[in-house]
């Protein structure tokens, strides 16, 4: 059972570079959350999904925006990268909103 | 929103030793939740608290949700070497989920 699956691992990008973050879940969990990751901040929502076809902002929405492709997937993509956005990308997912949420292992992005 | 105070910041302890986290809130909280994460890893979750006043364990592991509804801590008796990591607290309340900053837990030999 692999839970919340991430790809990439690692990226490397040059700012004003796009890209996609994948993540998917084999729970059949109907919630989805992408987070970053900053020295010192903890975990920062970005954007989250309470069911298919519905997105919503969170904390930090600014310069991503995210997919709900169909129940399992959830992506997040940066259109024009800035080194601000250098961190590492939890994806999370949850039966309902008030349940704990399941992380993957994260994509660690460096942006140049 | 939501503020979420989590110390100590780090901790240095040697190996038996017991240990304790704990997080304050501003803001009430319907639910506290306990992460630990591993170098590499994403979090996952340790113990998960829904009633003010709830006591849990899981093995070594106990947290409390504290009387106020702001507040909860989290104990480890008997630490181990694999006790090392980053331990998350996060509270949900009117503004949803709120991670704390983290507590990194060093375990010396």
């Amino acid at each position: 059972n692999a839970g919340v699956t991430q790809t990439p691992k690692f990226q490397v990008l040059k700012t004003g570079q796009s890209m996609t973050l994948q993540c998917a879940q084999d729970m059949n969990h109907n919630s989805m959350y992408w987070y970053r990751q900053d020295p010192g901040m903890g975990l920062r929502l970005i954007y989250y999904s309470a069911s298919e076809g519905t997105t919503d902002k969170g904390e930090v929405p600014n310069g991503y925006n995210v997919s709900r492709l169909n129940k399992r997937e959830f992506s997040l993509r940066l259109e024009s990268a800035a080194p601000s956005q250098t961190s590492v990308y939890f994806c999370a997912s949850n039966q309902y909103r008030l349940q704990p949420q399941h992380f993957g292992d994260g994509t660690r992005l460096s942006i140049l | 929103g939501q503020q979420l105070n989590q110390s100590p910041q780090s901790m240095f302890i040697q190996e038996g030793e017991d240990v304790s986290m704990n997080c304050t809130s501003s803001s009430i909280f319907n639910t506290w939740l306990w992460y630990k994460q591993d170098p590499g890893e994403g979090p996952v979750l340790l113990i998960a608290l829904y009633k003010a006043g709830e006591l849990t364990s899981n093995g070594r592991l106990t947290a409390q949700f504290g009387i106020t509804r702001k507040d909860s801590f989290l104990n480890i008796s008997a630490s181990i070497p694999s006790d090392v990591g980053i331990y998350f607290c996060a509270g949900r309340g009117a503004d949803g989920l709120t991670f704390g900053k983290g507590t990194h837990l060093i375990i010396q030999p």
